[in-house]
C-alpha cells in the first residue's frame, strides 16, 4: 500500500524558515516523479513544485521561485521542501502527491503551516 | 500559465440524478506527440486529500466507481456522475499537467438537492 507522510510543518513568522519532509512507502520512490500541493484554508488547490526521478529536473511555481527549494532522497525514499523567506501567503496545508501517468495518484494527508506574527 | 476555469462552482443534485461538471482550459492541453490530454480530475471530501478519479482526460483510476466519467479535449472537458450516491458529496477539481505550473481549477463544489 502506497503510503506518503508529511511532516515539518508548524507556526512560524513572516521571514522565517521551514523544511517540509515526506516519507514514502509502498512504492518504488525513485521510479516516479513527486509534486508538493498546497491548499490555503477554505481554498482551492496550487501545485507548488515538482521534481523528476533522479532529481536532476525541478519545477516550481512563480510565486515560490527562489525562496522554495524542492530536493529528494531516494535511498532514504524522502522527499523535501525547503522553505525560506514565508510570507502570511505561504499559510496552507501541504501535501506531497506521487505522479503517475501525470497525474497525482496518491496523496499525503497534508503538513500545515502557518505564517503569522 | 493555463488558466483551468470550472462551472458551476457549485451544484445540487438529486439522489440518482446525473450530475455534470464543466472545466475549460484558456489553452489546448491536447500533447500531439501522443494525441493525450494532459488533464485530471480529482474528488476531496472535507477534511481529507485529494482522490485522483480520472487521468489522460477521460480514464478511470483503478477503484474509481463507473458512475464517474469524463470526456472532452484540447480546452474543454466534462466529469459526469450518472447517478449521484450520497456518498459522492465533495469538491471535484480539474488539473492540467501539460505545462508548469500544473493549474488546478478553483473546485466545484456538489451537494444533495
Amino acid at each position: 500500500e502506497v503510503q506518503l507522510v508529511e511532516s515539518g510543518g508548524g507556526l512560524v513568522q513572516p521571514g522565517g524558515s521551514l523544511r517540509l519532509s515526506c516519507a514514502a512507502s509502498g512504492f518504488s520512490f525513485s521510479n516516479h516523479w513527486m509534486t508538493w500541493v498546497r491548499q490555503a484554508p477554505g481554498k482551492g488547490m496550487e501545485w507548488v513544485a515538482d521534481i523528476n526521478q533522479d532529481g536532476s529536473g525541478i519545477y516550481y511555481v512563480d510565486s515560490v521561485k527562489g525562496r522554495f527549494t524542492m530536493s529528494r532522497d531516494n535511498a532514504k525514499k524522502s522527499l523535501y521542501l525547503q522553505m525560506n523567506s514565508l510570507r502570511a501567503e505561504d499559510t496552507a496545508l501541504y501535501y506531497c502527491a506521487k505522479r503517475r501517468n501525470g497525474a497525482l495518484d496518491s496523496w499525503g494527508q497534508g503538513t500545515p503551516v502557518t505564517v503569522s506574527s | 500559465d493555463i488558466v483551468m476555469t470550472q462551472s458551476p462552482d457549485s451544484l445540487a443534485v438529486s439522489l440518482g440524478e446525473r450530475a455534470t461538471i464543466n472545466c475549460k482550459s484558456s489553452q489546448s492541453v491536447l500533447h500531439s506527440s501522443n494525441n493525450k490530454n494532459y488533464l485530471a480530475w480529482y474528488q476531496q471530501k472535507p477534511g481529507q486529500p485529494p482522490n485522483l478519479l480520472i487521468y489522460w482526460a477521460f480514464t478511470r483510476e483503478s477503484g474509481v466507481p463507473d458512475r464517474f466519467s469524463a470526456s472532452g479535449s484540447g480546452t474543454d472537458f466534462t466529469l459526469t456522475i450518472s447517478s449521484l450516491q450520497a456518498e459522492d458529496v465533495a469538491v471535484y477539481f480539474c488539473q492540467q499537467h501539460y505545462n508548469s505550473p500544473h493549474t488546478f481549477g478553483q473546485g466545484t463544489k456538489l451537494e444533495i438537492k
